[in-house]
């Protein structure tokens, strides 16, 4: 069974600009979940998606947005980028329901440089 | 608040000898642990994880970890470290409340391997 595939895995963007980061989980995972890796902040929640709505959204402003498809694929979008914003992005996908939900297999993620 | 202390940022042992990385967690009901591994440039591998139940867990490549509830904490261990060990390694609970979908995540600890 094929893993959680990300793409791009690496983009440069300036300032301003915005960007769309696209993660297609493991056949039959129904939850997608986004995380942000920095150096100093470390691995922070986004949001989470399970039927294409958006259950669970972390702490961060409006200019981080998401979407999940009906094959359960997920797109994140980030507008007026700014220099904090470069990170790893991470996507984790889960089974649907109960304890399997807590259950996350990673992405090999996207690396966001904003200059 | 639910929270994640890895105290230990970087830790050096030498190939063969054993192995034991900190993790603590804050939370208020039994949480959901795991350990995940982080190669550079690469995503999130599910090293282990406790849901219930056995409080020694097995995980793979070698590793097991010890919930223990009276000094909340999850601490991974492997009795031989290989060269191939090293990494960035992540301790992370889940499914706190209605919020099934995310991670909170300790800020990582980083093994490198003697020869």
């Amino acid at each position: 069974k094929a893993g959680v595939t990300q793409t791009p895995r690496y983009l440069i963007k300036t300032r301003g600009q915005q960007v769309t980061l696209s993660c297609s989980p493991i056949s039959g995972h129904r939850s997608v979940s986004w995380y942000q890796q920095t150096p100093g902040q470390g691995l922070q929640f986004l949001f989470e998606y399970f039927s294409e709505t958006q259950r669970n959204k972390g702490n961060f402003p409006g200019r981080f947005s998401g979407r999940q498809f009906s094959n359960s694929r997920s797109e994140m979008n980030v507008s007026t980028l700014e220099l904090g914003d470069s990170a790893l992005y991470l996507c984790a996908s889960s089974l649907a329901g109960g304890i399997s939900l807590n259950e996350q297999f990673f992405g090999p993620g996207t690396r966001l440089t904003v200059l | 608040a639910q929270s994640v202390t890895q105290p230990d940022i970087h830790i050096t042992v030498s190939e063969g000898a054993s192995l034991e990385l900190r993790c603590n967690y804050s939370y208020g009901a039994t949480p959901y642990l795991f350990w995940y591994v982080q190669s550079p440039g690469q995503g999130l591998q599910l090293l282990l994880k406790y849901f219930s139940g056995d409080t020694l867990v097995q995980g793979i490549k070698g590793f097991e970890a010890e919930f223990k509830r009276s000094q909340s904490s999850f601490n991974l261990r492997k009795p031989s470290v290989h060269w191939s060990d090293a990494a960035e390694y992540f301790c992370a609970v889940g499914g706190y409340g209605g919020s099934q979908g995310n991670l909170i995540f300790g800020k990582g600890t980083k093994l490198s391997v003697k020869p």
